[in-house]
């Protein structure tokens, strides 16, 4: 069965921390990863996006991991910021004849305090 | 900028009213879908349409209907709304076949309370 799983469900951090947020999946055929911000009472829009070849990409203070073997990716958030307080959801796509089929993670949802 | 509009933010409603909850995307994409979002169980896809008059059940259509008379435009409607519809709905389009990374691009989401 295809599925997206996140962890933890819930952070609380300090302003200026660094966290770690995981994305497990068992998505197949695999087409690609997305991270998504979702600020409260808004829709998600996309952080950055994970490839069959890519093991690191970042965006800003944003750097998002790939272990396609092991099916893992991770968000790691350094120097966290007030703004950062959000969801963040892991959605993984898989390939099908017909395009790709999207599946989403629970979401995390983290809090920076000061 | 990549656009995508919800007619409503925030929806109150009776059990059994008939309720309409309209996207527009200014993008000319031919996939658009319709989710909700509920605490604990992440978006869950109710329908898609990737092209003009087609439509696709999703995960949960139970309860629900879509509507896509213009690439625009697709509707979403509750024809007797319940008190297990209360949820946030959240609307989304991507270009068709040709890209296999496109992005989903999300409204802003429509919070809908049936009492």
């Amino acid at each position: 069965k295809n599925q997206v799983e996140q962890s933890p469900q819930s952070l609380i951090i300090l302003e200026g921390k660094n966290c770690t947020l995981q994305c497990n999946y068992t998505v197949s055929p695999f087409s690609n990863l997305r991270w998504y911000k979702q600020d409260t009472g808004r829709g998600p829009v996309s952080l950055t996006i994970m490839t069959f070849s890519e093991n690191t990409k970042s965006n800003g203070r944003y750097t998002a991991t790939l272990d396609a073997d092991t099916k893992q990716s991770s968000l790691h958030i350094t120097a966290s910021q007030l703004s950062d307080s959000a969801s963040y959801i892991c959605v993984v796509s898989g390939v099908l004849n017909t395009g790709n089929q999207f599946y989403f993670g629970t979401g995390t949802s983290l809090t920076v305090i000061p | 900028d990549v656009k995508v509009t919800q007619s409503s933010r925030y929806l109150v409603k009776r059990t059994g009213e008939k309720v309409f909850l309209e996207c527009v995307q200014d993008m000319d994409h031919e996939n658009m879908f319709w989710y909700r979002q509920d605490p604990g169980l992440g978006l869950r896809l109710i329908y898609f349409s990737y092209d003009v008059k087609m439509k696709e059940k999703g995960d949960i259509p139970e309860g629900y209907s879509v509507s896509r008379e213009k690439k625009e435009r697709f509707s979403l409607i509750l024809e007797s709304a319940s008190t297990n519809q209360t949820s946030m709905y959240l609307c989304a389009s991507i270009p068709g076949l040709a890209g296999r990374f496109n992005e989903q691009f999300f409204g802003p989401g429509t919070r809908l309370t049936v009492l």
